[in-house]
């Protein structure tokens, strides 16, 4: 089986850098996704990562270690509108390429 | 932007009826994928279909479940007598290719009653 943990809620202020953090325990690892969900709303693709190091996009930086079963999402300037919760979802090797999702992170970006 | 698309957006049925939840992947996506949320849980994972095939399904795909894609376009899922448990919003992705990231439509928010 698999087990995927992140917290269940943070909270920020507006113009700063959280950390989002996930751990995982798996076999067959095959990459590890971060998305973004809106309330209501269908998840939307941020992250990627298969190799251990740090994957930069915009605002937005994830990273890896595969030894640790380890991963965070950084999101830095934090805007109102990155109110919304945070998928870490891990793909296993023959699984179809499933994701298997965490219960997700809840982020408030307070004023 | 090339987008999934789903129909209907809100489905309300009885227990024990057929319902069919409907998805047009990206045009060019060979990967397809249905996931469903029930209210305040995980995404949980229903079913991969690649070449006109199951890849893989989950202990929550049971014999209720089918999918078929009936034309180029379409990627369809459905329930055959539906449970008040398969409440819920039910997701369809689609990728390029096996390991790429899976694109999700907007969902069909799925109401047995």
């Amino acid at each position: 089986g698999q087990n995927i943990d992140q917290p269940t809620e943070m909270t920020a202020t507006e113009g700063a850098i959280v950390q989002i953090n996930c751990t995982y325990q798996t076999s067959g690892f095959n990459g590890l996704f971060w998305y973004q969900q809106h309330a209501g709303e269908a998840p939307t693709f941020l992250s990627y990562n298969v190799l251990d190091g740090l994957e930069e996009k915009g605002r937005f930086s994830s990273f890896l270690s595969r030894s640790k079963g380890y991963s965070y999402l950084l999101l830095k300037e934090l805007q109102m509108k990155d109110s919304a919760s945070y998928l870490c979802a891990v793909r296993v090797r023959n699984s179809g390429y499933a994701l298997n999702f965490g219960k997700g992170t809840s982020l408030l970006v307070t004023p | 932007e090339p987008e999934v698309t789903q129909t209907p957006s809100h489905q309300v049925t009885q227990m024990g009826q057929e319902v069919i939840l409907r998805c047009v992947p990206i045009s060019n996506h060979l990967y397809f994928y249905w996931y469903r949320q029930i209210l305040g849980q995980k995404v949980e994972f229903l079913v991969s279909f690649y070449n006109n095939e199951i890849s893989e399904k989950s202990e929550i795909f049971d014999d209720q479940f089918s999918v078929e894609r009936p034309d180029g376009s379409n990627f369809t899922l459905k329930i055959r007598s539906t449970k008040l448990e398969d409440s819920a919003m039910y997701f369809c992705a689609s990728g390029l290719a096996a390991n790429n990231e899976q694109f999700f439509g907007p969902g069909t928010r799925l109401t047995v009653l």
